[in-house]
């Protein structure tokens, strides 16, 4: 069954770094969306992807964050210059144009362990 | 802000045991979806609800929507020590943004 994959699967970094998340979506999905869950806390929405642009962001997707689909598969997610409150998981998914009222797949997600 | 209130937080039942999982907002959803969550794993998609008073059946799981589309349930039947986990309920209000509910965490003690 196609899913999603996300490398790496835990990422440690010193503040101020850049870090680069990847995303493989499934193969026929045409939009895309980044979501984190901070330890002990909600899912929340970072960006939605459709159409090599962003479509929608939340207040959280400042301009250190960044998305691009570099090639046909691959879906990134970069933070410019990491915080010590980006440390979360980071989870990728996606749909297809004609997903049944926005069913999203997510990937397993990348542990960002910011130092 | 749409906020989407789901409880109980924890649920701790022993096996055979029937339970609900309730997801509330005072805004209207266009859709919702239920997702099952494991410690470190990324949310698997269970069911996604659309109509007012809709009902969807997944084996000992019944999902529900209520009419007005602003709340939906989770029913389990005679829990088994396998459905231990994080159930999270996500809807979408407008565009395609899912917002989810802070999870409830089942404990199906055998």
């Amino acid at each position: 069954e196609p899913e999603v994959t996300q490398t790496p699967s835990h990422q440690v970094t010193q503040m101020g770094q850049e870090v680069i998340l990847r995303c493989v979506p499934i193969s026929n999905h045409l939009y895309f969306y980044w979501y984190r869950q901070i330890l002990g806390q909600k899912v929340e929405f970072l960006v939605s992807f459709y159409n090599n642009e962003i479509s929608e962001k939340s207040e959280i997707f400042d301009d250190q964050f960044s998305v691009e689909r570099p090639d046909g598969s691959n879906f990134t997610l970069k933070i410019r210059s990491t915080k010590l409150e980006d440390s979360a998981m980071y989870f990728c998914a996606s749909r297809s144009r004609g997903a049944n009222y926005n069913e999203q797949f997510f990937g397993p997600g990348t542990r960002l362990t910011v130092l | 802000t749409q906020l989407l209130e789901q409880s109980p937080q924890f649920l701790s039942i022993q096996e055979g045991e029937n339970l609900t999982v309730y997801c509330n907002s005072s805004s209207v959803f266009s859709s919702l979806q239920w997702y099952r969550q494991e410690p470190g794993e990324g949310p698997v998609l269970l069911v996604t609800v659309v109509t007012g008073g809709e009902v969807k059946k997944l084996k000992r799981l019944t999902f529900q929507f209520g009419d007005a589309r602003k709340d939906s349930s989770l029913h389990i039947t005679a829990a088994q020590p396998g459905d231990t986990g994080l159930y999270l309920c996500a809807g979408v209000f407008y565009g395609n943004k899912l917002v989810f509910g802070a999870g409830t965490i089942l404990r199906v003690k055998s």
